[in-house]
């Protein structure tokens, strides 16, 4: 069984603040690591699509780092917003196949 | 450019029965994934259809199946519906197999 874990699960921010979490996976056979934000009763949306050890990718207020030799990714919000109020979900692809192994996400309330 | 359509939005069953899925992926993308959230987990990968074709499958009974169309619209399909494949099922669709997934809203089926 392949484990993605993301931490915490859930969080709650006052506005403004800056916040980070966590992805965990497998460091043998990485192929990309891809981090998603979804919004209630919206769909899931791409943030970050990361493949190198050491990327880091930068959208907007949003950054994301990645070690894939020590298996783990960060995800930092830098002055959070309320709108910023999502699930995180990090997908772990191998270089043996197309399966995407998704974490649990971390829930994220931005409170005004 | 139209996004992932899925139908239905929701729909309730009974054990025994069978059920059909649909997706429209996004135009120009020839993959399309289905995925099974459940409750408190992250989405778990069903199958993915490239060109038609089946291109990988994760840990599900051969009761869930899948087609492809020549539109590169997708049905998922589950017979003998039992109480635990009571979940959202999510479409994805991209332009390759081990990219950047555009999703749909998802099909939120409950079993009685």
């Amino acid at each position: 069984i392949l484990n993605v874990e993301q931490s915490p699960q859930s969080l709650h921010v006052q506005e403004g603040d800056s916040t980070n979490f966590t992805c965990s996976f497998p460091s043998s056979n990485f192929y990309a690591l891809h981090w998603y934000r979804w919004e209630t009763a919206k769909s899931p949306e791409a943030l970050f699509v990361m493949t190198l050890n050491g990327d880091e990718k930068k959208k907007g207020r949003i950054s994301a780092t990645l070690n894939t030799k020590e298996g783990y990714s960060y995800l930092y919000i830098k002055g959070s917003q309320p709108e910023d109020s999502a699930t995180y979900l990090c997908a772990f692809i191998m270089n043996t196949g197309n399966q995407f192994y998704f974490g649990t996400g971390t829930s994220l309330t931005v409170i005004p | 450019e139209t996004g992932v359509t899925q139908s239905p939005t929701h729909l309730i069953k009974t054990r025994g029965q069978q059920v059909t899925l649909r997706c429209s992926s996004q135009s120009g993308h020839n993959t399309v994934s289905w995925y099974q959230q459940a409750l408190g987990q992250g989405p778990q990968f069903i199958f993915q259809y490239y060109r038609e074709e089946e291109n990988g499958r994760g840990n599900f009974p051969p009761r869930f199946s899948g087609l492809q169309f020549p539109n590169y619209s997708s049905e998922l399909n589950v017979n003998a519906l039992e109480l635990d494949d009571s979940a959202l099922y999510l479409c994805a669709s991209s332009p390759r197999g081990t990219g950047e997934l555009f999703f749909g809203e998802g099909s939120r089926l409950t079993v009685l």
